[in-house]
């Protein structure tokens, strides 16, 4: 019934590893989106996705790829990680092509790099 | 660059209470404004505003934007405990695919 799940909801890592978060939609939405929001809460958009362009947040570090294997699942990768990464990383889905629609929220991922 | 600033950054009142949550903006080419509430985990749409002083409502809610001053308030009438959360405010503009979300007003209602 969940309209967007994550997995895994916690993941704890060592620095200078590479790991997926999966995201997945079940409303039939165009659009997705990764959020990455940290321990003050400030929620900060990292991509946009449909399927006809991705738009990257200028200030997302290279080491992170979104990767979109079908229009109902956008997953986050992240190579080579570090101390900075550990934050709470939403994803969220839209109807349309345009973000500034209603906007819905998976569960979140709590990422700890040690 | 978008910029949203939301205040108070923190609020405590008691139940009954009726509290007023702002939101500012610098937004170029503006498209529209959107309140989420966060409670645990993920941040749930509440409203989206594009026109000003239309108010939205539901229930003891409301919303309304002003688009010459660059702001939006959000009310909570008779405020209960179950409306203890973070508020975050969020614009959109016509160039990009993307929000851009302030830092949140945490509010805590004590009993």
């Amino acid at each position: 019934d969940t309209a967007v799940s994550q997995t895994p909801k916690y993941l704890v890592t060592q620095m200078g590893n590479d790991k997926s978060i999966k995201c997945e939609q079940n409303l039939g939405h165009d659009t997705m989106y990764w959020y990455k929001q940290d321990s003050k809460k400030f929620l900060k958009i990292m991509f946009s996705y449909n399927n006809k362009e991705l738009i990257i947040n200028e200030t997302v570090p290279n080491r992170f790829s979104p990767k979109s294997p079908d229009k109902a699942h956008l997953n986050l990768h992240i190579n080579s990680l570090e101390l900075g990464d550990s934050a709470v990383y939403f994803c969220a889905s839209s109807p349309g092509t345009r973000a500034q629609e209603t906007q819905y929220f998976g569960p979140g991922t709590r990422l700890l790099v040690l | 660059e978008d910029k949203v600033v939301q205040s108070p950054l923190s609020l405590v009142v008691h139940e009954g209470d009726t509290v007023t949550l702002n939101c500012s903006y610098e937004v170029t080419n503006f498209r529209s404004l959107l309140w989420y509430k966060q409670e645990k985990k993920a941040p749930t749409f509440l409203f989206m505003l594009t026109s000003s002083g239309i108010e939205k409502k539901s229930g003891r809610l409301s919303s309304i934007l002003d688009k010459k001053e660059l702001f939006s308030i959000l009310n909570i009438t008779a405020t209960q405990t179950g409306d203890s959360a973070v508020y975050l405010c969020a614009v959109g503009n016509n160039a990009g695919n993307m929000l851009t979300f302030g830092g949140g007003t945490r509010l805590m209602v004590k009993p």
